[in-house]
C-alpha cells in the first residue's frame, strides 16, 4: 500500500517562528510537491522537486523554502511564520517523468495555525 | 488568476440519483485532466483522468466528459452513494507546464 506521510496533522506556531513541515514517501518516487489548500482557492503549488537537491518554484513560493536531501523526504520551511500562512499543507509525490501526466499521491495534510 | 474553475462550491444529491460535477478551464494548452476526491482529514486521492484525445472516459460508476471547444469537463457519478460524499477537485495540465492546476473544489453531499 503506497504511502505519503506528513510529520504532524495539526501544528500551532507563533508569528516569527521558523516552522518545518516534513513529508516522507515510501514509493521511490522522483517527484515531490508541496501545496497549500485554502477555502475557495483550491490547491496551490508552493514548490516541487524532481530529484534529490533539485527544486522548482511553484505558483506561491514567497515566504517558503524547501529541502530535499534524500529521495524519500521533502521538507517545507517557513523561515518566519506569518498569520497569512495559516492553512492546510499537503505533500504529494509522483513517478519519474513529466509531472504533468503522472498521478500524484497525497499525504493526509498538516493543518498549520499561526497565531 | 485561476486557470481551472469549479463554480459550484457545493452540491446535494439524493442517493441513487446522478451527481454531475462541473469544471471549466481557460488555457487551451491543457491536454490532460484529472479528478481527485478528498475526505475530511485525508489527502486527495486520484479518481479518474482523461486525455484531450478523448471526450469520455468511464470507470465503474464514474464517467468524465471533456468538451474541448467549450473548455469544460464534467464528472458524472451514477448511481450516487452516501460514501461518495466528499470534496471533488478537478485538475489540468500540459506537457510544458510540468505541474497540475487545481480547481477550488466542489463539496458533494449524497443524502440517504
Amino acid at each position: 500500500d503506497v504511502k505519503v506521510t506528513q510529520s504532524s496533522r495539526y501544528l500551532v506556531k507563533r508569528t516569527g517562528e521558523k516552522v518545518f513541515l516534513e513529508c516522507v514517501q515510501d514509493m521511490d518516487h522522483e517527484n515531490m510537491f508541496w501545496y497549500r489548500q485554502d477555502p475557495g482557492l483550491g490547491l496551490r503549488l508552493i514548490y516541487f522537486s524532481y530529484d534529490v537537491k533539485m527544486k522548482e518554484k511553484g505558483d506561491i513560493p514567497e515566504g517558503y523554502s524547501v529541502s530535499r536531501e534524500k529521495k524519500e523526504r521533502f521538507s517545507l520551511i517557513l523561515e518566519s511564520a506569518s498569520t497569512n500562512q495559516t492553512s492546510m499543507y499537503l505533500c504529494a509525490s509522483s513517478f519519474r517523468g513529466r509531472a504533468s501526466y503522472n498521478e500524484q499521491f497525497f499525504g493526509p495534510g498538516t493543518r498549520l495555525t499561526v497565531l | 488568476d485561476q486557470q481551472v474553475k469549479q463554480n459550484s462550491p457545493s452540491l446535494s444529491v439524493q442517493e441513487g440519483r446522478i451527481s454531475i460535477l462541473n469544471c471549466d478551464y481557460t488555457n487551451s494548452m491543457f491536454d490532460y485532466f484529472l479528478w481527485y476526491k478528498k475526505y475530511p482529514a485525508e489527502g486527495p486521492t486520484f479518481l479518474i483522468s482523461i486525455s484531450s484525445i478523448k471526450d469520455k472516459n468511464e470507470d465503474g460508476r464514474f464517467t468524465v466528459f471533456l468538451n474541448k471547444s467549450a473548455k469544460h469537463l464534467s464528472l458524472h457519478i451514477v448511481p450516487s452513494q452516501p460514501g461518495d460524499s466528499a470534496v471533488y477537485f478537478c485538475a489540468a495540465s500540459a506537457y510544458n507546464f510540468n505541474k497540475f492546476y487545481f480547481g477550488s473544489g466542489t463539496k458533494l453531499n449524497v443524502k440517504p
